[in-house]
Parts: C-alpha cells; sequence; structure tokens
C-alpha cells in the first residue's frame, strides 16, 4: 500500500527559507513522477513544480526564481525548498505522487507566514 | 497560460440525479491532457478523471469525463451523498499546469 508522509517547518517569518520533505513507504519510488502543489486558504490549487524520473524538473515560473526540488532515491524521498517566503506563500503543501493510472497525494502541511 | 473557467459555481444534485459540470480552456490543451478532482473540506484532491476522459484507479462509473480541445465535461450520474464538495478541472499539457476556480457540487 502506498503511503506519502510528508514534514516540515509550518510557521515561518518573512524572508525565511520553507523546507518541506515528503517520504515514500510502500510501492515504487521510480514511478511517473512526482509533483509538489498547494492550495491557499479557501483558494483552488496552484501547482509548483514537477520533477521527473528522467531527472528533470520543470518548475512554476512565478516560482521559479526561489525554488528548489529534488529527489533522493535511496531515502526514497523528495523536498522541496523555498526560499524568502511571505504571506502570500502561505498555504497546505502536498506532494504527489503519480504513476499511469492514479495519484497519490501526502496529508498536507500547512505553513503559516506571519511575522 | 491557460485560464480555466468552470461553471456552474454551485451545482445542487438530487441523490439519483446526474449532473454536468464544464470547464472551460483559454486556449486548446495540448492532448487534451485535462484532469478532474474532486476535494472535501479538509481533504487533499482525489483524482478521479485524467486525460480527458480515463477514469482513475478505484473510481466509480457514475463518474465520467469528457470533452477536448477547449471544452471538457465531467458528469455525475447517479450521485451519492459523498460526492458533496468542490471539484476542479487541472490542464496538465502546457506549462504551467493551472488549475480551474472549482464548481461546489451540493446533495441534497
Amino acid at each position: 500500500q502506498v503511503q506519502l508522509q510528508q514534514w516540515g517547518a509550518g510557521l515561518l517569518k518573512p524572508s525565511e527559507t520553507l523546507s518541506l520533505t515528503c517520504a515514500l513507504y510502500g510501492g515504487s519510488f521510480s514511478v511517473y513522477g512526482w509533483t509538489w502543489i498547494r492550495q491557499p486558504p479557501g483558494e483552488r490549487p496552484e501547482w509548483i513544480g514537477d520533477i521527473l524520473h528522467t531527472g528533470d524538473n520543470n518548475y512554476s515560473p512565478s516560482l521559479r526564481s526561489r525554488l528548489t526540488m529534488s529527489e533522493d532515491t535511496s531515502k526514497r524521498r523528495i523536498s522541496l525548498r523555498l526560499t524568502s517566503v511571505t504571506a502570500a506563500d502561505t498555504a497546505v503543501y502536498y506532494c504527489v505522487l503519480s504513476d499511469h493510472s492514479t495519484e497519490y497525494w501526502g496529508q498536507g502541511t500547512l505553513v503559516t507566514v506571519s511575522s | 497560460e491557460i485560464v480555466l473557467t468552470q461553471s456552474p459555481g454551485t451545482l445542487s444534485l438530487s441523490p439519483g440525479e446526474g449532473g454536468t459540470l464544464s470547464c472551460r480552456a483559454s486556449q486548446s490543451v495540448n492532448n487534451n491532457l485535462l484532469s478532474w478532482y474532486h476535494q472535501k473540506p479538509g481533504q487533499a484532491p482525489r483524482l478521479l478523471v485524467h486525460g480527458a476522459s480515463i477514469r482513475a484507479t478505484d473510481i466509480p462509473d457514475r463518474f465520467s469525463g469528457s470533452g477536448s480541445g477547449t471544452d471538457f465535461t465531467l458528469t455525475i450520474s447517479r450521485p451519492e451523498p459523498e460526492d458533496f464538495g468542490v471539484y476542479y478541472c487541472q490542464q496538465y499539457g502546457n506549462s504551467p499546469r493551472t488549475f480551474g476556480p472549482g464548481t461546489k457540487v451540493e446533495i441534497k
């Protein structure tokens, strides 16, 4: 049974760096790909970026200058790093694993940016 | 960037009475790579349909997707009480991926 477990700091001050990790339990790490999605309170989801098993990353243009996504195949986990956060980065952040027929979502991490 | 609009904003359905949700794209979605999600309060979105019309694993056949180009629909036939929530469309054929604003479905 595939499960995704995410963790990271939930409260940040403006200008700090957001760091999240997502680990895969069960299943195959090298499936279709990984995605990070975030959802501000009461709003629609927003795509952050993809990590493809080809080794390429695809980032949202609006976040690209502040964003780093990486994977550690040996530890079966991926990471997200977003620098210089502001209140606009307040959201629930999700990691998503896709294969050709379904998706698996992490439990979500609420990240609040406040001074 | 492709902008997705969804209609109606709110849809009220009776158990057993089907309904249709619409998603329109500002330009053609490459390879009809459009998906539908269902989200209940406090939960992560759940993938229902990908590739415009392919049901995801374990999704009941009362959910069906159709459409191509710029116009897509999700039909819920014989809705169940657990189908309440917000339904989002997402296009992933063009970068950046984008989501629609959602349709809120209420079950009477």
